[in-house]
């Protein structure tokens, strides 16, 4: 299986500032065809996991654009860009490039 | 709006079976992928199975083959989980998600394993 490894544990943030999250595959996730299948998800408190960003750069629908995704084969990285406290939660990356689907440990972003 | 709406959950014993449900809204359920993905208490995300759009093709983490059986009904928007022989490490919230990539997910529902 694939292994998605996150950092940090956890971040705390200061509202406006920026927030980076970093995510590492154990093989790469860049498929033949040009897309690198990897994903973002946030799970709030108390609430199911959302998707924003998928295909490692692409916005979600409704998702804002303070949000962003990029990377290589095997290293990706969420940005946050000017924090507000409704960002607070668990971040996860996830690879659907095969089988089975594998997500990271998960990210927890606190506002200071 | 896309809604999923699970049902079934609750307190089983181990060994015995659970059949959960999905209902589905807002969008041509036929047209998608449909898959369960479990949290266990204060733990993260886990895929247990995934279903092609028309229901011939399935997929199923290692722990559960042979025990779990993803299926829909495609005239009535449902997706489900039968999960037979259950194990205390079943334990979780088991959500349903549309598509291959997770792109929207249901509330969730709550399946305890104990004696």
């Amino acid at each position: 299986d694939i292994v998605m490894t996150q950092a940090p544990l956890s971040v705390s943030v200061t509202p406006g500032e920026s927030a980076s999250i970093s995510c590492r595959s154990s093989k790469s996730l860049l498929h033949s065809n040009g897309i690198t299948y990897v994903y973002w998800y946030l799970q709030k408190p108390g609430k199911s996991p959302q998707l924003l960003i998928y295909r490692m750069s692409n916005l979600a629908s409704g998702v804002p654009d303070r949000f962003s995704g990029s990377g290589s084969e095997t290293d990706f990285t969420l940005k946050i860009s000017r924090v507000e406290a409704e960002d607070v939660g668990i971040y996860y990356c996830g690879q659907l490039l095969e089988n089975p689907p594998t997500f990271g440990s998960g990210t927890k972003l606190e506002i200071k | 709006e896309v809604q999923l709406v699970e049902s079934g959950g609750g307190l089983v014993q181990p060994g015995r079976s659970m059949k959960l449900s999905c209902a589905a809204s807002g969008f041509t359920f036929s047209n998608y992928g449909m898959a369960w993905v479990r949290q266990a208490p204060t733990k993260g995300l886990e895929w247990v199975a995934t279903i092609s759009y028309d229901g011939s093709s399935t997929y199923y983490r290692d722990s559960v083959k042979g025990r779990f059986t993803i299926s829909r009904d495609n005239a009535k928007s449902t997706l489900y989980l039968q999960m037979n022989s259950l194990r205390s490490e079943d334990t979780a919230t088991y959500y349903c998600t549309r598509g291959h990539y997770f792109d929207y997910w249901g509330q969730g529902v709550m399946v305890t394993v104990s004696s």
